[in-house]
């Protein structure tokens, strides 16, 4: 079964670090790019990070470059962010998704690890 | 960066009832749109891609259609799984790639 699964999330002091994984299993891993979204409380999706298959090229959206680091580990099947400098606006739910290889599509998602973000 | 606007932001409906969602982008993004559904709880599925194609496994009773600014994705006839949040992305200009604010649709 194709499968993405977080981990990582949970409470986080504001100017905390915080490491999410994604668990990749079902499909080749080191074959697809991969993007980080997040879900804030009353908000709607917002696209955070994508990397390439061999990491060669990596993006960030304004909202979070220069404090999130998006990495993998095509050995281990597994895709991270590192996130520093946390703020109460990047409380979310945080999803890892596939990008498709045969449609122009996130296809694959995890369930999502939740961050919050608070003192 | 392209800004997509989502409308209705809600949208009360009966099942078996049809429904249309739009999506407006602030320039053009050819046919680079996608439309996803997200139910509470639930991971985001991708539905439509490249404005008008269904993605493998979406009912029929889904479909899009649109280019360039004006988007709309059509429900024929609602069941009741069908209620949820549908959220539009481009993948036409990125990074970053954009989604709307989402409309969710509610049961009447």
């Amino acid at each position: 079964e194709v499968q993405l699964v977080e981990s990582g999330g949970g409470l986080v002091q504001p100017g905390g670090s915080l490491r999410l994984s994604c668990a990749a299993s079902g499909f080749p891993f080191s074959h697809y790019s991969m993007n980080w979204v997040r879900l804030a409380p009353g908000k709607g999706l917002e696209w955070l990070s994508d990397i390439s298959t061999s990491s060669g090229t990596i993006y960030y959206a304004d909202s979070v470059r220069g404090r999130f680091t998006i990495s993998r580990d095509n050995a281990k099947n597994s895709l991270y962010l590192q996130m520093s400098s946390l703020r109460a606006e990047d409380t979310a739910v945080y999803y890892c998704a596939r990008d498709s290889h045969t449609i122009d599509g996130m296809d694959v998602w995890g369930h999502g690890t939740t961050v919050i973000v608070s003192s | 960066e392209i800004v997509l606007t989502q409308s209705p932001a809600t949208l009360s409906l009966s099942p078996g009832e049809r429904a249309t969602l739009s999506c407006w982008a602030s320039q053009s993004v050819s046919s680079f749109l996608a439309w996803y559904q997200q139910k509470p709880g639930q991971a985001p599925r991708l539905l439509i891609y490249d404005a008008s194609n269904r993605a493998p496994g979406i009912p029929a009773r889904f479909s899009g259609s649109g280019s360039g600014t004006d988007f709309t994705l059509t429900i024929s006839s609602l069941e009741p799984e069908d209620f949820a949040v549908y959220y539009c992305q481009q993948r036409s200009n990125w990074p970053p790639y954009t989604f709307g604010r989402g409309t969710k649709l509610e049961i009447k």
